[in-house]
């Protein structure tokens, strides 16, 4: 099961930052924080990940709390091309990818 | 950029007849995934790899399901006999471990299967 709690949908007007949370209340200290997302009838596309830092990349920005139950990850500019499912998940080395059903973010114009 | 190969890109086969999909990771990466992604719901791991040793296939159904990865390079998934809750897409992933121990993984564009 995914270690992960994502709500189920979001809207964000083209233009504006979206931030999408995770809750992750039960990670433990090895495990990462990754994101992905799922344009329809692509395969996911990797974003970010990050341990307890906070992490920046072309893509994206991820906040991970101090107690790293939860985290935030900003897509700065949100643009048409975004709308997309994005997927939280908790992994320790070695492990695979567990997936949850997901954020559905909708970008709207 | 380097990219994981699949084929082929749609697949529609009848109940109770085999299929084959093939996946060619990215070079160097020595850990492979197989999940299959039902509609509307996230992807589950149907088996993982290790070069060419299987190192998670619990939630493989076994009595029809197969996968090999013969020379710890490409990976070929079998369903025989194929059966209408079979329809999914398939999709293959790899990371470069054990080099970049948290390294992320890179997906495929997936196998669409519809089972008539």
């Amino acid at each position: 099961d995914a270690k992960t709690t994502q709500p189920p949908s979001m809207d964000c007007a083209e233009g504006r930052a979206a931030n999408l949370p995770c809750n992750h209340s039960t990670i433990s200290g090895n495990e990462y924080v990754y994101w992905y997302r799922q344009i329809h009838s692509q395969g996911p596309q990797y974003i970010i990940h990050g341990l307890k830092n906070n992490e920046t990349n072309e893509m994206a920005s991820l906040i991970i709390t101090e107690d790293r139950k939860s985290s935030t990850l900003i897509l700065p500019h949100a643009t048409l091309r975004d709308t997309a499912v994005y997927y939280c998940i908790v992994r320790s080395y070695g492990q695979n990818f567990v997936f949850g059903p997901g954020t559905r973010l909708s970008v709207l114009p | 950029e380097a990219e994981v190969a699949q084929s082929p890109r749609y697949k529609i086969t009848e109940k109770s007849q085999a299929v084959a999909f093939w996946c060619d990771p990215i070079s160097g990466h020595a850990t492979l995934y197989w999940y299959r992604q039902i509609l509307g719901q996230g992807p589950e791991l149907l088996v993982q790899f290790q070069d060419e040793s299987v190192v998670d296939d619990s939630q493989l159904p076994k009595d029809r399901f197969s996968a090999e990865r013969l020379k710890g390079v490409d990976s070929t998934l079998k369903i025989q006999p194929a059966e209408l809750g079979d329809s999914a897409m398939y999709l293959c992933a790899s990371t470069p471990t054990p080099v970049g121990v948290y390294a992320e993984a890179f997906f495929g564009q997936g196998t669409r299967l519809t089972v008539v």
